[in-house]
């Protein structure tokens, strides 16, 4: 079935270290996104990238690093630069660049910094 | 800037009845789309529906209706018959631009939707 995979699904990491989330699609997407959602917060978009080898900060970057060398891939790392890293993301994807097409989410990743 | 408001944190609606949730929102851009999803507790987000700033009729997919209301910039999404499932939180969500260039959507703070039997 296509659709949107994230992994891990719950993480746990010690102050001060680095984690990255995985998130691939085989839906042909040629959009990608990172958003975070905080408790009784709307989602926020971290990353979005367009095509393969570009990508663009969203309203909250900072602390975070992506790549996109695949299509179907767009991991997010957390660094340790991040200062409130605890949180639930989202990964998300869109086809085309037309006037609708809603994005289409994974199940998201549940980081927490212990 | 644009902006997305939820007014309501919480709503209860009885089983088989209608309800609607609240959005308005705010932006300069005279082409714009609005979007309703559901994220019940596992967490994935569901899109349910979509309106363009130029459509001339109130989006509907089966039991969801999106009363778009240009003039008041509200885009109020209206469940109708309401089933148990129902029972999730819903965020607006606006596109910002002409949907070519970045298509990022900002969202609401999200309404918890509670149906009860």
């Amino acid at each position: 079935d296509g659709g949107i995979t994230q992994s891990p699904k719950y993480l746990f990491r010690k102050e001060g270290q680095n984690v990255t989330l995985s998130c691939e699609q085989n839906l042909n997407h040629d959009a990608m996104y990172w958003y975070r959602q905080d408790p009784g917060q709307g989602l926020r978009l971290i990353y979005y990238s367009q095509i393969v080898n570009d990508f663009q900060k969203g309203d909250i970057a900072e602390g975070y690093s992506v790549s996109r060398e695949k299509k179907e891939s767009f991991p997010l790392t957390v660094t340790s630069a991040q200062k409130n890293p605890t949180a639930f993301y989202l990964c998300a994807s869109r086809f085309g660049s037309g006037e609708a097409g809603e994005l289409f989410f994974g199940e998201g990743s549940r980081l927490t910094v212990l | 800037a644009q902006k997305i408001t939820q007014t309501q944190p919480g709503m209860f609606v009885q089983e088989k009845e209608a309800v609607t949730l609240d959005c308005t929102y705010d932006t300069s851009d005279p082409s714009y789309g609005l979007f309703w999803y559901k994220q019940p507790s596992s967490g994935e987000m569901i899109f349910l529906i979509y309106q363009g700033s130029y459509d001339q009729q109130n989006a509907t997919e089966g039991r969801y209706s999106l009363n778009f209301q240009k003039a008041r910039k509200s885009a109020n999404l209206v469940i109708s018959a309401s089933q148990l499932g129902d029972s999730a939180m819903y965020f607006c969500a606006m596109r910002e631009g002409h949907g070519g260039a970045t298509n990022k959507l900002i969202f609401g703070t999200g309404t918890l939707l509670a149906v009860q039997p």
